[in-house]
């Protein structure tokens, strides 16, 4: 089975420009968690949707993020207007809702704002 | 609000030797699960064992083993025999009572051959 797949794996963008991060989760998951990593705060939850409805987003840093499931195969992160301190590792990752709750994570995107 | 701590920041372990990586937590859930995952350089978040709070025995997968005391709170990783492809960040891992999980702040292994 394919794993979570994210694209693109790389993204560096000029300070200002709108940026969208895309995710598949494993098929058969209905849950789906989007993380920023950085070396300072670590991981952070942004959002996670629960058969493609937002669910928890009180990680999103501010207005300029936001997140869509517009169906169960796809979702997507997008930053507008993105500024140099979104400069981060953007994990998007899945589980199936139920008792064992364990996440499956994609490569994740490296993001370069410049 | 559940929390994960993860006290070493860093560790070293010879090749072939056994380590063990300490991490404590705290939850009001009396229904809960408890996750080591690995990134290795590559990023890649890696699932390493799986522990469910109402289950005493500890949970075994290959060289990975971990012990678990529920009542202080504590959920440790041994790596047996470790190899050189064992070297990554570690990250404990907290979930019960929503879908979402807490994360320690990690710590990275580091494996001298």
């Amino acid at each position: 089975d394919a794993g979570v797949i994210q694209s693109p794996r790389h993204e560096v963008t000029e300070m200002g420009q709108e940026v969208t991060l895309r995710c598949k989760p494993i098929s058969g998951h209905n849950s789906l968690f989007w993380y920023r990593q950085t070396m300072m705060r670590g991981l952070e939850l942004l959002i996670y949707f629960n058969n493609n409805v937002p669910i928890d987003d009180s990680g999103m840093p501010e207005d300029r993020f936001s997140a869509k499931m517009p169906n169960a195969s796809f979702s997507t992160l997008k930053i507008q207007p993105s500024e140099p301190r979104d400069s981060a590792v953007y994990f998007c990752a899945s589980s199936y809702s139920g008792r064992a709750r364990e996440q499956y994570f994609g490569p994740g995107t490296r993001l370069t704002v410049t | 609000a559940q929390t994960v701590t993860q006290s070493q920041p860093e560790m070293s372990v010879q090749e072939a030797e056994t380590v063990t990586l300490s991490c404590t937590y705290d939850t009001s859930e009396s229904d809960y699960y408890l996750f080591w995952y690995k990134q290795p350089p590559s990023r890649q978040m890696i699932l390493v064992i799986r522990q469910e709070a109402y289950k005493q025995q500890n949970a075994t997968e290959n060289r990975f083993s971990v012990n678990f005391q529920k009542a202080a709170k504590s959920f440790s990783l041994k790596i047996s025999d470790s190899q050189l492809g064992d070297a990554a960040m570690y990250f404990c891992a907290l979930g019960g009572g929503s879908e979402k999980l807490v994360f320690g702040k990690g710590t990275k292994l580091t494996v001298n051959p």
